[in-house]
């Protein structure tokens, strides 16, 4: 069956850290991958998701992933967060039948 | 243009109630889609819809019946309200297969 683990629960980052949220599935198959924002408040919205192709997707306001398919992975990162990145973070994967959505790691960003 | 839309966005009910949510799209998608976030912003799926045919259906107690009367609406129906089924429902859409999904708003349900 599939699963999704994101590993970090809440991360509390500065202005203008780095950010890297993990996410591990487990499937034997071909997967899409998916991270999906939660702004406070607000319903989930796309951030990027990977098909195929290049393994480093850019998604919207300067996040990227990179799906390792050796490790089972596809993390999350922004070089630099600002305030408004504060929300919660969704990993999904999709094997084909259903999307799996991960618990979810929650970002507070410190202005 | 709202994409996605769901009514009510709150409710608030006595436990024992039946109540309904309603979800519409206009993005011309194939497939639906009914979440259930609960307080731990977990994230389930409870029911997948394509062309108006069930085609994911979790482990939902059958309290829960979901309806779709057309490929554009998936409403849900909840009968004999208990407490754990206070969380916020989202509705989602996409094209068939495994696309990203658009979220509606969310509803918001608290069963006292």
């Amino acid at each position: 069956a599939q699963s999704v683990s994101q590993h970090n629960h809440h991360v509390i980052l500065s202005e203008a850290a780095s950010l890297e949220l993990g996410c591990n599935y487990s499937y034997g198959g071909t997967v899409n991958l998916f991270w999906y924002v939660q702004y406070p408040g607000q319903h989930l919205q796309l951030l990027l998701k990977y098909f195929s192709g290049d393994p480093l997707v850019k998604g919207i306001k300067g996040f990227e992933a990179e799906f390792i398919k050796s490790k089972f992975s596809f993390n999350l990162r922004k070089p630099s967060v600002q305030w408004s990145d504060t929300a919660e973070y969704f990993c999904a994967v999709n094997g084909g039948f259903k999307t799996i959505f991960g618990a979810g790691t929650r970002l507070f960003v410190k202005a | 243009d709202t994409a996605v839309s769901q009514t009510p966005k709150y409710l608030v009910t006595q436990m024992g109630n039946d109540k309904s949510i309603k979800c519409e799209q206009n993005l011309g998608h194939d497939t639906m889609y009914w979440y259930k976030q609960d307080s731990k912003k977990f994230l389930k799926i409870m029911f997948s819809y394509n062309n108006k045919e069930l085609i994911i259906n979790e482990t939902v107690p059958n309290r829960f019946s979901p309806k779709s009367p057309d490929k554009a609406h998936l409403n849900l129906h909840i009968n004999s309200l208990e407490l754990g089924d206070s969380a916020v429902y989202f509705c989602a859409s996409s094209l068939e297969g495994p696309n990203t999904q658009y979220f509606g708003p969310g509803t918001r349900l608290t069963v006292l």
